[in-house]
């Protein structure tokens, strides 16, 4: 079974700022993990993924995230905050095999306020 | 390359009528997932599709729901007899086995 949490769900920065949306997984066996990005009304966007190699993962629009296995983690940042970073964040983990293991498990996704 | 199309954008249902959700993958992509986004939730998956198989539908209610990938023509997800709790955004996604790619949904309306 697999789960994923995320703390906070309306995290608000300043334009300029950091930008921290932690996300913390839970899975009986090694997981994908995904972070999308969905502006109103839209679809999801794929923003980055960890698929077993490099813990650290860049992405578009200038984020990245770091998988830690110790901690269970994965979380979204990006070091300076645009306004058209406000949207709706989700985080999500699939098994690593095809087939049923594939299907995504998504967060309930953190809302990004970002203020002049 | 287009991307994951999907139609109608927005649907509106009378309780008791059929509802058609149409999916076509992006190109070369055979595998199709299908979620649900209820107001202010995140998405739940429903079913996992390949060509003319259903792989998992672990996430589909039992009744009123079917789902189809057919040999030619896009993914379909059916609701019949719809009621006011089916109201809700439908999004599909395709993979060529890494990574799922979303279509922009159809929010299905019951009234």
């Amino acid at each position: 079974a697999q789960s994923v949490t995320q703390l906070g769900s309306h995290v608000s920065v300043s334009e300029g700022a950091l930008v921290l949306l932690r996300c913390n997984y839970s899975s009986s066996v090694p997981p994908y993990l995904f972070w999308y990005v969905q502006y109103p009304n839209q679809g999801l966007q794929l923003l980055l993924k960890y698929t077993s190699a490099a813990t650290l993962v860049k992405g578009i629009n200038g984020f990245e995230a770091e998988f830690k296995k110790s901690e269970t983690s994965f979380h979204l940042t990006k070091p300076s905050a645009h306004m058209s970073d406000a949207a709706e964040y989700f985080c999500a983990v699939s098994g690593t095999t095809t087939g049923t293991a594939s299907k995504l498990t998504f967060g309930t996704g953190t809302r990004l306020q970002v203020t002049l | 390359n287009a991307g994951v199309m999907q139609n109608p954008r927005h649907l509106v249902r009378r309780r008791g009528q059929e509802a058609r959700l149409r999916c076509s993958p992006m190109k070369g992509h055979s595998h199709v997932y299908w979620y649900r986004q209820l107001p202010e939730e995140g998405l739940k998956f429903m079913v996992y599709l390949q060509k003319e198989n259903i792989i998992d539908e672990s996430g589909m209610p039992k009744e009123r729901f079917s789902a189809e990938f057919p040999k030619e023509g896009p993914s379909i997800l059916r609701i019949q007899q719809v009621v006011r709790g089916d109201s809700a955004a439908y999004f599909c996604a395709s993979s060529s086995g890494s990574g799922q790619y979303f279509g922009p949904g159809t929010r299905l309306t019951v009234t």
